[in-house]
């Protein structure tokens, strides 16, 4: 079993529709949790993080969380067609960042 | 100020040659990172120097040979790489869970 999974995708939403990108973890002693960005040929960019259980919200962003379901996922409200990119989920293990295969992600216009 | 600055941005180099990426932030993070990424794959984990100590090896070969001269500052130093070296190699930093990215640099061994 995979340490973090993501659907590969492509997840195809059209513009101003919410976008839910999902990721589940297999170590249940995981405390920190984040979401990145990355658009083709470019680095990850951090656009979210969540320690607790439940929502945290930024701008169109939010991420939710439920350590009991090993469960974290990522929801884009009003979908812009800049938002087609790759995102990775991560999990903090011993000092490490665990990414997942990313899930891609097309908005069209 | 979330800036972790790598260079160079591109390295084309050959199997012989011996090179160094570098990598520079001054945000006070206490722990920098090395990862390797191949095309449509996540980011791999090589090394990790925690308050300027090598704390993770991720059974990397020897070819690539990390330093960390100060908090500010992680090198890598590669040397006899192979092809299949090719890859984004990015640095990061974080003061305590959530990791920022440099640019990377894009290598191409020939």
């Amino acid at each position: 079993q995979k340490e973090v999974e993501q659907n590969s995708g492509p997840l195809s939403v059209p513009e101003g529709a919410i976008a839910s990108l999902n990721c589940t973890y297999s170590d249940r002693g995981s405390q920190s949790f984040f979401w990145y960005r990355q658009y083709s040929g470019k680095s990850p960019e951090l656009i979210m993080f969540i320690y607790s259980n439940g929502d945290k919200e930024d701008g169109r962003f939010t991420a939710q969380l439920n350590k009991a379901s090993q469960y974290v996922s990522l929801l884009i409200r009003d979908s812009q067609p800049s938002d087609s990119a790759t995102y990775l989920c991560a999990v903090t293990g011993f000092q490490k960042l665990v990414f997942g295969t990313g899930t891609r992600l097309l908005v069209s216009p | 100020d979330t800036e972790v600055t790598q260079t160079p941005k591109h390295l084309v180099m050959g199997m012989t040659n011996k090179k160094s990426l570098k990598c520079e932030q001054h945000m006070g993070h206490r722990a920098m990172y090395w990862y390797k990424q191949k095309a449509k794959k996540p980011p791999e984990l090589m090394f990790v120097y925690s308050y300027e100590k090598l704390s993770i090896n991720e059974s990397v070969p020897s070819r690539f040979s990390p330093e960390c001269p100060n908090s500010s500052l992680l090198n890598l130093h590669l040397h006899a790489l192979q092809p299949e070296d090719s890859a984004l190699y990015l640095c990061a930093s974080s003061q305590r869970t959530e990791a920022f990215f440099g640019q990377g640099t894009r290598l191409t061994v020939v």
